[in-house]
């Protein structure tokens, strides 16, 4: 399989719930991000993985818990969820922080009940 | 900071209509270019881009140029199709001057197309 995938592609969850979100890359890219669709608002950059290391964290509240195990997959994992949440999560990647090209998954859409 | 600004949607056109997406953009140094789109239940996917000045990016019968003396990177299409219905987003990178390729990105333009 090529690409990036994400898997759910769709989840609602409980404010009491605990579920991850899992994005898959087999392009060899040594980059990874997460990032927060929410209707008409610029897409919100939330965390950036370079070769396994967190580098960026956009101040994302820390019921947002990313997790890169190694360079080909990545989790967001959720505990505490507020309404607000709610939004498509985007996972790409790119050869690395240095590169331009981005390829995006299909987004899981969170919907927080 | 950076930023980029497009007009707002949704863009309703008919079939085999002409096409203007408006993006301008605010960046320190000499930034990268390009529009994304999201076509319904997808990712974002690069759509074109434009390094530098008067280059003109072009794919699938779309094309933008990059005008710095207005900052700008319009998206057009001379006869828009239906499957041509998508979220289009215009982005910079600028990592001259200590900046960063990671993308920013605008709010998103819908485009509607009607048979």
């Amino acid at each position: 399989e090529t690409g990036v995938t994400q898997t759910p592609r769709h989840l609602v969850m409980g404010m009491t719930n605990k579920k991850s979100l899992k994005c898959e890359q087999h392009l060899g890219h040594n980059a990874m991000y997460w990032y927060k669709q929410s209707a008409k608002k610029p897409l919100e950059l939330m965390f950036v993985y370079s070769l396994e290391e967190r580098v960026e964290n956009n101040s994302v509240p820390s019921r947002f818990s990313p997790e890169c195990p190694n360079s080909s997959h990545l989790f967001l994992h959720l505990h505490t969820l507020q309404p607000e949440d709610s939004a498509l999560y985007l996972c790409a990647s790119s050869q690395s922080t240095d590169s331009y090209g981005y390829t995006f998954g299909s987004g899981t859409r969170l919907t927080v009940v | 900071g950076d930023s980029v600004t497009q007009m707002e949607g949704p863009v309703t056109l008919s079939e085999e209509a002409f096409l203007t997406i408006n993006c301008t953009y605010t960046a320190t140094g000499y930034p990268s270019l390009f529009w994304y789109v999201q076509y319904p239940g997808e990712g974002l996917q690069l759509l074109l881009k434009a390094t530098k000045a008067d280059d003109k990016g072009s794919n699938k019968g779309f094309e933008a140029t990059y005008r710095k003396e207005t900052t700008s990177f319009h998206l057009e299409k001379g006869s828009v199709q239906v499957s041509d219905s998508a979220v289009y987003f215009c982005a910079l990178s600028d990592p001259g001057t200590g900046g960063s390729y990671i993308p920013t990105f605008g709010r998103g333009t819908s485009l509607i197309v009607h048979p």
